[in-house]
């Protein structure tokens, strides 16, 4: 069975630019989460996804957004990018009505904001 | 704002030891999770504990909820240097606006000398 998958694995961007990260959960998956792990800081909630909406978000400013699609893919955009958005951004997946049982992780998607 | 305390932050030991992580809160969880990273990649779940008092073991790991539900231990038996990683304790709640977000403890990053 493949594990949750996000691409691009690493990316340097400048700061102002837009990006795009992309993850795919688990099969039989319907719950996306996004986390970043910035150094130092830990990781930190960005958002919860199920079924194609918006269930939960994160203290992180709107420039952070993202999306489902019906085939339970997500894409997390963050707009105006700034150098402390530099991070390792983590995707995870759980079963449908399970967020509090434990998620599985991707391996993440380095961005460098230079 | 809920905050999980782990500590401590670095562990060096010697092949053969045994040590214990500590997570702590002023918040009562529904449930706690543990996770291990190794560098590049993503958090994996170890183990998720939702009643007080429950206690978990995975070969030479021990991990322990509280009865209160407020803090957590694991527990490692003669280390290997297999164990080395970043452990993580992560917990939840089952509503309200915390409802499907993971509130991660700083790390602890353990090292095993052969």
């Amino acid at each position: 069975e493949a594990g949750v998958t996000q691409s691009p694995t690493h990316l340097i961007k400048t700061r102002g630019q837009q990006v795009t990260l992309r993850c795919s959960p688990i099969s039989g998956h319907t719950s996306v989460y996004w986390y970043q792990q910035a150094l130092g800081l830990g990781l930190q909630f960005l958002l919860w996804y199920d079924e194609g909406e918006e269930r939960n978000r994160g203290n992180f400013p709107p420039r952070f957004s993202g999306r489902q699609f019906p085939n339970y893919s997500s894409e997390l955009n963050v707009n105006a990018l700034e150098l402390e958005d530099s991070a390792l951004y983590l995707c995870a997946s759980s079963l449908p009505g399970a967020p509090n049982y434990g998620y599985t992780f991707g391996s993440g998607t380095r961005l460098t904001v230079v | 704002t809920q905050l999980l305390e782990q500590s401590p932050q670095f562990l060096s030991i010697q092949e053969g030891e045994n040590l214990t992580v500590y997570c702590n809160s002023s918040s009562v969880f529904s449930s706690l999770q543990w996770y291990r990273q190794e560098p590049g990649e993503g958090p994996v779940l170890l183990v998720t504990v939702v009643t007080g008092g429950e206690v978990k073991k995975l070969k030479r790991l021990t991990f322990q909820f509280g009865d209160a539900r407020k803090d957590s231990s694991l527990h490692i038996t003669a280390a290997q240097p297999g164990d080395t990683g970043l452990y993580l304790c992560a917990a939840s709640n089952a509503g309200g606006t915390s409802y499907g977000k993971l509130t991660f403890g700083q790390g602890t990053i353990l090292t095993v000398h052969p």
